[in-house]
C-alpha cells in the first residue's frame, strides 16, 4: 500500500518555465490537498478537491492551478514559475480531518 | 496555530525525560485540533487527535491538552526517546477542509 506519492521529488526550474506536480493516492480518498512549506513556517493551503472534478483555493493559490480529472490524482500545475515559488510541496488526501501526506517536492526557482 | 516567526521554537530534552510541546491557537471557532510529527526530508504524520468537547487524550506514549479557556493546546510525549526528534505541528480546523498549521517546533532529544 504505497499511500500518498508524490512525482517528482526534486525539480530546478528557470524563472517563467511550467511545470506539473502530480500526487497519486491509493486510499480511495474524497479529499485530497496541496500545500507549501517554507523554512519557518507550517504548512499553507495552495488548493484542494472535495472529489473529482472539484478543485477550491486555499491560502496561497495565486500563481497555482489544478485539476482533478481522476479520484486518485491530483495535479499541481505552475504555469510561469517564479523565484517566490521556490519551496518544498507536499500532497496530502483524507477521508476525514486526518490528512495523510506524500513525501514532498523540493522545488527550486533560479 | 502557533505564531509565525523565522525561526522555528526548539525544545531540547534528555532521553528518557518527558516533553511537553506547546500551541496557542487563534480562532475560538476551531473544534478540532491535530498534532503532526515531522521528520527531516520526510511528510507530516499524524500523532494523535482532539475535539472541542475534550480537554485531553491519550495514546502510546503521547498525552493531548486542550484548554479552550486560553485557547491552548500541549503534547505531551512520556519517556522521550532519539527517535522522537522531529518537528512537531499543532493544527486547526473550524469544519470543512481548510486545515490551519502551526509554524512547528522543533524536538532534539539528547541521548
Amino acid at each position: 500500500n504505497a499511500g500518498v506519492t508524490q512525482t517528482p521529488k526534486f525539480r530546478v526550474l528557470k524563472t517563467g518555465q511550467s511545470m506539473t506536480l502530480l500526487c497519486a493516492q491509493d486510499m480511495n480518498h474524497e479529499y485530497m490537498y496541496w500545500y507549501r512549506q517554507d523554512p519557518g513556517m507550517g504548512l499553507r493551503l495552495i488548493h484542494y478537491s472535495v472529489g473529482e472534478g472539484t478543485t477550491a483555493k486555499g491560502e496561497v493559490p495565486d500563481g497555482y492551478n489544478v485539476s482533478r480529472l481522476k479520484k486518485q490524482n491530483f495535479l499541481l500545475g505552475l504555469e510561469s514559475a517564479a523565484p517566490s515559488q521556490t519551496s518544498v510541496y507536499f500532497c496530502a488526501s483524507s477521508y476525514n480531518s486526518e490528512a495523510f501526506f506524500g513525501q514532498g517536492t523540493r522545488l527550486t526557482v533560479v | 496555530g502557533e505564531s509565525v516567526g523565522l525561526h522555528l521554537p526548539t525544545l531540547s530534552v534528555q532521553e528518557g525525560d518527558n516533553s511537553i510541546i506547546n500551541c496557542a491557537y487563534s480562532n475560538s471557532a476551531s473544534d478540532y485540533f491535530i498534532w503532526y510529527k515531522q521528520e527531516s526530508g520526510k511528510g507530516p504524520q499524524f500523532i494523535i487527535d482532539i475535539r472541542s468537547n475534550m480537554d485531553k487524550r491519550q495514546g502510546q506514549r503521547v498525552t493531548v491538552l486542550l484548554n479552550k479557556t486560553v485557547k491552548h493546546l500541549s503534547l505531551q510525549i512520556a519517556a522521550t526517546q532519539p527517535g522522537d526528534s522531529a518537528v512537531y505541528f499543532c493544527a486547526e480546523n473550524t469544519g470543512g477542509f481548510k486545515t490551519i498549521f502551526g509554524a512547528g517546533t522543533r524536538l532534539f532529544v539528547k541521548a
